[in-house]
């Protein structure tokens, strides 16, 4: 059974670091994996989505990366934003292309 | 990217009463639609996967007779709480795939329902 785990969960930056957090997978069979940001009370938009056979992604400041074969990825902010502040979870499919699979998230707070 | 919109966005009700949530696919026709259940400060947990024109997939431990899933067109999937009691308050999130499967999902924007 596919489990995920986000590290940290939760991180405060003041405005304009560069950040990076971490997922990781227990099966590494996996069809996709994807990132998404959830305001408090809100439902998720998806951020960036990597496809089994792609390394990376990028949109915008966001970049994130994916390494199979260690069940391991990472989502990359730039120059982060008071307007950052959300959580952002991973997910992966439990198997193949079936449902996917949630970690908790980390809470981020970007600080002005 | 494509649109998953659910109606209400927020109800409240009383206990021992039924609450229909509604999913829609918006700009594309959804074959799989799934629902998760959300607690204050936890993830998303799978409730069950629903097939246009087939019976629902519960997961384990959910009540497939109290929480009622239709999936009868390629658009729309509707959640229903029977009897609702008021451990069954929490946020209700429906996503969907794209017909043309990218295995990409996309989320609807939740539904909060609170059992008085």
């Amino acid at each position: 059974k596919q489990e995920v785990t986000q590290i940290p969960a939760a991180l405060s930056v003041p405005e304009g670091e560069n950040l990076v957090l971490n997922c990781s997978f227990t099966d590494s069979a996996i069809y996709n994996l994807q990132w998404f940001r959830q305001d408090p009370g809100k439902g998720l938009t998806s951020l960036l989505l990597i496809q089994s056979s792609q390394r990376e992604q990028t949109s915008g400041r966001l970049n994130a990366s994916l390494d199979k074969s260690s069940g391991r990825s990472t989502l990359y902010i730039a120059a982060s934003q008071p307007g950052d502040s959300a959580t952002y979870l991973c997910a992966v499919p439990n198997s193949g292309n079936t449902p996917l699979v949630f970690g908790k998230g980390t809470r981020l707070s970007v600080i002005a | 990217g494509a649109v998953v919109s659910q109606h209400p966005s927020r109800v409240i009700c009383k206990s021992g009463t039924s609450v229909k949530i509604e999913c829609r696919s918006l700009d594309f026709q959804a074959t799989t639609m799934f629902w998760y259940r959300q607690f204050p400060k936890q993830s998303l947990m799978l409730m069950a996967t629903s097939n246009e024109g087939s019976k629902a997939t519960y997961e384990q431990g959910v009540e497939k007779d109290k929480f009622l899933i239709n999936h009868a067109s390629l658009t729309l999937s509707t959640l229903t709480v029977t009897s609702a009691h008021p451990e069954d308050s929490s946020f209700y999130i429906c996503s969907a795939r794209d017909r043309v499967d990218t295995g990409e999902l996309f989320f609807g924007e939740g539904s909060r329902l609170t059992v008085l």
